[in-house]
């Protein structure tokens, strides 16, 4: 099926350090959400982005809506060791008539402590 | 707790063999959405529905069906089970748009269903 690019796959970082993720597309989004997740669980809503340029933060975490608006990223600050998880990202491709996403391939965070 | 509920939360079953996964949304949400997430992958949306009626279909296979009751809660079945079929299966739903609660665009999750298929 159809998946955004993520980048990175994964990153380990040290505690108290800043993390960076990406999502691109070669389509247009109407809708951007991130989510987190941790193993056996499901996803958790972290950010929902649903304009071009539009930046959010929640908490320690900020995401912005790309301007092209092909793609979105995310920022953690500050990182704490219950950072770690999957992060991903999912799009709603414009005109597509629906509320469906498409979802990234994942970002696998390690905190070191 | 996102409010959405999903059992069984595991699974074990045999090759060739039927399953049925059960999913409640959040109270007052009216679209259900399933998805297959294998072992280290993304989230594969299957189909959605809305206030039981098909809405969207994704890489569904013609051995899935699913189908959403009227008091809105949504089964996921799943036939002729393959090995390849083992996998996470999660339902989310999302608010109604004009109804207080949240955006529609905005997709909670429930727990997951962990498929073996030996």
């Amino acid at each position: 099926g159809q998946q955004l690019n993520q980048s990175p796959q994964s990153m380990f970082i040290q505690e108290g350090e800043d993390v960076s993720m990406n999502c691109t597309s070669s389509s247009i989004f109407n809708t951007w959400l991130w989510y987190k997740q941790d193993p056996g669980e499901g996803p958790v809503l972290l950010i929902a982005l649903y304009k071009a340029g539009e930046l959010t933060s929640n908490g320690r975490l900020t995401a912005q809506f790309g301007i092209t608006r092909k793609d979105s990223f995310l920022n953690i600050s500050a990182s704490i060791p219950s950072d770690v998880g999957i992060y991903f990202c999912a799009g709603q491709p414009i005109f597509s008539g629906t509320y469906k996403y498409i979802f990234g391939t994942g970002t696998r965070l390690k905190v070191l402590a | 707790d996102s409010g959405v509920t999903q059992t069984p939360k595991h699974l074990i079953t045999a090759t060739g063999q039927r399953v049925t996964l059960r999913c409640s949304p959040r109270s007052g949400d009216l679209s259900v959405y399933w998805y297959q997430q294998s072992l280290d992958q993304g989230l594969q949306f299957l189909i959605q529905y809305y206030n039981g009626e098909e809405r969207a279909k994704g890489n569904i296979l013609e051995r899935f069906s699913a189908q959403q009751f009227p008091d809105l809660h949504s089964e996921l079945n799943l036939s002729s089970l393959e090995l390849g079929d083992s996998a996470l299966y999660f339902c989310a739903s999302t608010p109604s748009a004009g109804l207080a609660g949240g955006s529609p665009y905005e997709q909670y999750f429930g727990p997951g269903t962990r498929l073996t298929v030996t």
